[in-house]
């Protein structure tokens, strides 16, 4: 089957730094992906991990670890419109959808 | 940025009554896809779509679902008799290609209400 996990909620304040985290297990790996979906709105792209290591890309970083089957997005200069729900979704090998996870749905405070 | 268009952005029907979600993918776009997202939960793919046939399907994806594109621009999702639990967004996507990071272009969504 195909499992990936991510928290539920988090919390953080405007300026700060936030770590959202993603395991998951699956049959097979062909890439992960980071997509942002604010309420009622369509999932847009953040990033994209194949190797393992770090993709950085202004605000926003993700890891991948192939080995463990984890990734994060970091999100740093936290601002107001960084609430959201940020979504982990594999690919998995000789398919082209997406897996995705529950999302993780940040609330930047003040 | 090119984006990915859908019509209607809400649709409400009574169980049993056939619906049409309409998408437009961006132009130079190959590969076309489904999904939905039930309220509260995870995004789930439904379907991909490519050279006219379908490449891929989900469990989800029985035979009260079919897709089309009809002309060179529109890609529609058909859900032939609406049950209560068909009550989601619908999202359709589209790719320039499948390797590597091409990354899926999602459209708004089309809220659909099973009554």
């Amino acid at each position: 089957g195909q499992n990936i996990d991510q928290p539920t909620e988090m919390t953080a304040t405007e300026g700060a730094i936030v770590q959202i985290n993603c395991t998951y297990q699956t049959s097979g790996f062909n890439g992960l992906f980071w997509y942002q979906q604010h309420a009622g709105e369509a999932p847009t792209f953040l990033s994209y991990n194949v190797l393992d290591g770090l993709e950085e890309k202004g605000r926003f970083s993700s890891f991948l670890s192939r080995s463990k089957g984890y990734s994060y997005l970091l999100l740093k200069e936290l601002q107001m419109k960084d609430s959201a729900s940020y979504l982990c979704a594999v690919r998995v090998s000789n398919t082209d959808k997406l897996i995705f996870g529950t999302g993780t749905r940040l609330q930047v405070f003040p | 940025e090119p984006e990915v268009t859908q019509t209607p952005s809400h649709q409400v029907t009574q169980m049993g009554q056939e619906v049409i979600l309409r998408c437009v993918p961006i132009s130079n776009h190959l590969y076309f896809y489904w999904y939905r997202q039930i309220l509260g939960q995870k995004v789930e793919f439904l379907v991909s779509f490519y050279n006219n046939e379908i490449s891929e399907k989900s469990e989800i994806f029985d035979d009260q679902f079919s897709v089309e594109r009809p002309d060179g621009s529109n890609f529609t999702l058909k859900i032939r008799s609406t049950k209560l639990e068909d009550s989601a967004m619908y999202f359709c996507a589209s790719s320039i290609g499948t390797s590597g990071g091409q990354r899926k272009f999602f459209g708004p969504g089309t809220r659909l209400t099973v009554l």
